[in-house]
Formats: structure tokens, C-alpha cells, sequence
């Protein structure tokens, strides 16, 4: 069965300093991997998603992510955190290959920017 | 503008009365999904339905019903509802089409259960 760890539920940051969320997948098939941003009182928007081309993966608001199959991880980075950052972040696993179409959530990582 | 929206976004009610939470898409997504979210726990899938008439249960179904007669919407029933369903309620839909895998969420209704 596909489950995903996201290994921080808090992480703080000072502004203009790298961000690192992570996240560990466990997936029998190959898998697709997102990240999602949910900031306070909003819904979910998509940060980006791997879909099994390129193994580092470039999405909105300067956030990328690789994807290491020898580490079961896809964690997410960005060079210099901005005060806008502050939210929760879910990595979602999906295994299509396997015919359930089901998103499966991390518990989320929420992220403070310190100014 | 392609969108999910869905109504009412906040809702307060007492056990036991009955509620409907509507959920609708204007982009012809044929896989549609409820899931509640609750802190520490990510958001969980209630839910599913993979086309029209076609629903599954998700990882959280118990006291939840659905129905999908129109492609579009896809309402979630709580015909008697306690407090451990106030939570935050999210719909969401997505393509069945393989090269694309990405769910839409919408805005979200937040239910209080006294």
C-alpha cells in the first residue's frame, strides 16, 4: 500500500534563508508526487507535481523538488524563503498504475518565516 | 473561469440534523472526491467517484453518503451528524485522462457539529 511521511510537522525559517520540507513516499508502483500549499483560511493549491519525466521538478513561487527513487523521497526547496511562504504544505502520493486513482496525504509540514 | 466551488463555505448545525454540502465543477472532470481535513492528520478521503453513478468508498466513509447523478456535481450528505464530523470539508475533481493527474480543491466548508 502507497503511504507518504512528511518528517517535519513545524518548520521555521528566517526570511531570505533556503527552505527544505520533507517527505518520504512508499508507493508498489510508480508514483506520482505532488506538493500542495494550503495559506490560512484558503484552499489547496498545487506547488508542483513529478509525473515520472524529470526527476527534478520546478513549480510556482520559486519551489522545486526531487525525486530520488534509491531514497523514497521528494522533498521541496527553495533558495530564499519570502514572508508570503508562511502555510502548510502536503506532500500527496497517487498511484494511478495500481487502478485506484487515490491521493494519499502527508500529515502536512507547516512553515514560519521569521522576519 | 475553471473552478470547484462549493456551498455552504461555513455551517453550524446540532446532532442529529440532516445536511447536504453541494459540490460542483465547470471542468467536465469525470473523477470526483470529498475529503475532511483535521489537524495533525492531513486531509483524508471520504469519498470518490470515478464517473456518473459510479462512487466508492474512501478511507473515512462511515456517516457520510453521496450521490453523483450529474457529472458535475457531487454533493456529500451527513443524514445524521455528530460532533466527531465537525471538521474542515474539502471537494476536489481531476481528469481521468493518464497525462493528467492533478486534483483541483475547492474553497473548503467548515462544519461545527454542537
Amino acid at each position: 500500500a502507497q503511504s507518504v511521511t512528511q518528517l517535519d510537522s513545524h518548520v521555521s525559517v528566517s526570511e531570505g534563508t533556503p527552505v527544505l520540507l520533507r517527505c518520504n513516499y512508499s508507493s508498489s508502483y510508480s508514483p506520482s508526487l505532488f506538493w500542495y500549499v494550503q495559506h490560512p483560511n484558503k484552499g489547496l493549491q498545487l506547488l508542483l507535481k513529478y509525473t515520472s519525466a524529470a526527476t527534478l521538478v520546478k513549480g510556482i513561487n520559486g519551489f522545486e523538488a526531487e525525486f530520488k527513487k534509491s531514497e523514497t523521497s521528494f522533498h521541496l526547496t527553495k533558495p530564499s524563503a519570502h514572508m508570503s511562504d508562511a502555510a502548510e504544505y502536503f506532500c500527496v502520493v497517487s498511484d494511478l498504475n495500481s487502478g485506484t486513482y487515490k491521493y494519499i496525504f502527508g500529515t502536512g509540514t507547516r512553515l514560519k518565516v521569521l522576519a | 473561469e475553471a473552478q470547484v466551488t462549493q456551498n455552504p463555505r461555513y455551517l453550524i448545525t446540532v446532532t442529529g440534523k440532516k445536511l447536504t454540502v453541494t459540490c460542483s465543477q465547470n471542468m467536465n472532470h469525470e473523477y470526483m472526491s470529498w475529503y475532511r481535513q483535521d489537524p495533525g492528520l492531513g486531509l483524508r478521503q471520504i469519498y470518490y467517484s470515478m464517473n456518473v453513478e459510479v462512487t466508492d468508498k474512501g478511507d473515512v466513509p462511515e456517516g457520510y453518503k453521496v450521490s453523483r447523478k450529474e457529472k458535475r456535481n457531487f454533493p456529500l450528505i451527513l443524514e445524521s451528524p455528530s460532533p466527531n464530523q465537525t471538521s474542515l470539508y474539502f471537494c476536489a475533481s481531476r481528469s481521468q485522462g493518464l497525462a493528467i493527474y492533478e486534483q483541483y480543491f475547492g474553497p473548503g466548508t467548515r462544519l461545527t457539529v454542537t
